[in-house]
């Protein structure tokens, strides 16, 4: 089993605050680093997969980065809105197949 | 693109019955569907994973007898809880993956089981 562990658990910010938390996981034998959003009742949203150390990736006013020499991923969001309140998961794969979870970071974007 | 469905989204049930979840692809075909167990403030654990017109292989501390999973077609998994018990309350979540070689998986919305 992975331990893939996210910080902090959970985060209330204003509206137009940017925020960041953070994925960590073993470095030894990594394969990739998916990011999900996960709103209640609806499916996991797919936000990101990286692969190399130093990636960056941007989809709007959310971007990732990805260190996998030291074993950790950062997820930024730029102005916060309320509509990106939901859980943010992190999931690391050794290859391309089982995906081991963290426990997320429920974000609360406040109006 | 790459929806999937799970039925139902929620099922009440009483000691000793079986539960059957629905994972469906809707617009792609899933060579592979995975299927997690989430306990309250826990990660969401891998239970199995199942190829189509195979059986499936479970992880370690998953009984096979007790969840038993059909991937019958490239579109449609199952899974039945089989003599539930309110230990095996939890939120259960599948996904599939299509045939593209990408390592992506996607998911359904989930299906609460409480077992009185």
């Amino acid at each position: 089993i992975l331990n893939v562990e996210q910080s902090p658990q959970s985060l209330h910010v204003q509206e137009g605050d940017s925020t960041n938390f953070t994925c960590s996981f073993p470095s030894s034998n990594f394969y990739a680093l998916h990011w999900y959003r996960w709103e209640t009742a609806k499916s996991p949203e797919a936000l990101f997969v990286m692969t190399l150390n130093g990636d960056e990736k941007k989809k709007g006013r959310i971007s990732a980065t990805l260190n996998t020499k030291e074993g950790y991923s950062y997820l930024y969001i730029k102005g916060s809105q309320p509509e990106d309140s939901a859980t943010y998961l992190c999931a690391s794969t050794l290859t391309g197949n089982q995906f081991y979870f963290g426990t997320g970071t429920s974000l609360t974007v406040i109006p | 693109g790459a929806v999937v469905s799970q039925h139902p989204s929620r099922v009440i049930c009483k000691s000793g019955t079986s539960v059957k979840i629905e994972c469906r692809s809707l617009d792609f075909q899933a060579t592979t569907m995975f299927w997690y167990r989430q306990f309250p403030k826990k990660s969401l654990m891998l239970m199995a994973t199942s190829n189509e017109g195979s059986k499936a292989t479970y992880e370690q501390g998953v009984e096979k007898d007790k969840f038993l999973i059909n991937h019958a077609s490239l579109t449609l998994s199952t899974l039945t809880v089989t003599s539930a018990h309110p230990e095996d309350s939890s939120f259960y979540i599948c996904s599939a993956r299509d045939g593209s070689g990408r390592a992506l998986q996607f998911f359904g919305p989930g299906t609460r089981l409480t077992v009185l």
